[in-house]
């Protein structure tokens, strides 16, 4: 079945370090990619998504880019802030339209330092 | 702009008690979806309704049930419970013009 491969962490960086963070999929046909964060005690937030290959999707200066080729949506940010702080999970969802289970990796905690 | 609401926030059970979780989803949306989130883990799916009534299911224990009423607000309910249902449970909704939004979750807490 679809399944999704997260780099895991826990990831630790100075504030304004760069951020790379894999994330590799298993899949048939070319689902959309989704990035959730999960800050400290709260709920799930969609951080950005890729509905295509090639497109690139971009919020908050994080960018992740749908690579059909490599089957990657490796998530980005070229300075962390300390309130970037969470655990990021990778997902895609199990069927098209708008009835999907979303699979999900297994989180990358990231800690950034001031 | 209204969100997914999840009731209560926490909540504390004994062992083999019953608790019951509500979700109320953003209004038109037609799908509701229940996750379940272990400690330190991924969010797991469990069940989903469409219009009311149940499209997919997950890895959900026969301990579990779910509906969705007529004003399209979901419930989880859990019996028996066990330690290891101990975690942050999650509603979410779509539609076919909006993608998903989860709800803050329900942390429940087996002792």
């Amino acid at each position: 079945g679809d399944s999704v491969t997260q780099m895991e962490g826990p990831v630790t960086l100075s504030e304004e370090a760069f951020l790379t963070i894999n994330c590799t999929y298993t899949a048939t046909g070319y689902p959309s990619l989704f990035w959730y964060v999960q800050y400290p005690g709260e709920g799930l937030q969609l951080l950005l998504k890729a509905t295509k290959a090639d497109d690139k999707g971009s919020n908050k200066g994080f960018e992740a880019t749908y690579r059909k080729e490599t089957t990657s949506f490796h998530l980005e940010k070229g300075s962390v802030q300390v309130s970037d702080s969470a655990v990021y999970f990778c997902a895609l969802p199990n069927s098209g339209g708008s009835n999907y289970k979303l699979t999900f990796g297994k989180g990358t905690l990231l800690t950034v330092n001031p | 702009a209204a969100g997914v609401i999840q009731s209560p926030r926490h909540l504390i059970k004994e062992k083999r008690e019953t608790a019951t979780l509500k979700c109320y989803p953003i209004p038109r949306h037609d799908t509701v979806y229940w996750y379940q989130q272990g400690p330190g883990q991924d969010p797991q799916f469990l069940i989903s309704f469409y219009e009311k009534m149940q499209s997919d299911k997950g890895s959900i224990p026969d301990r579990f049930s779910a509906q969705q009423f007529s004003d399209y607000h979901s419930e989880l309910n859990m019996s028996s419970l066990e330690l290891g249902d101990s975690a942050l449970y999650f509603c979410a909704s779509s539609s076919q013009t909006v993608g998903y939004t989860f709800g803050s979750g329900t942390r429940l807490t087996v002792v």
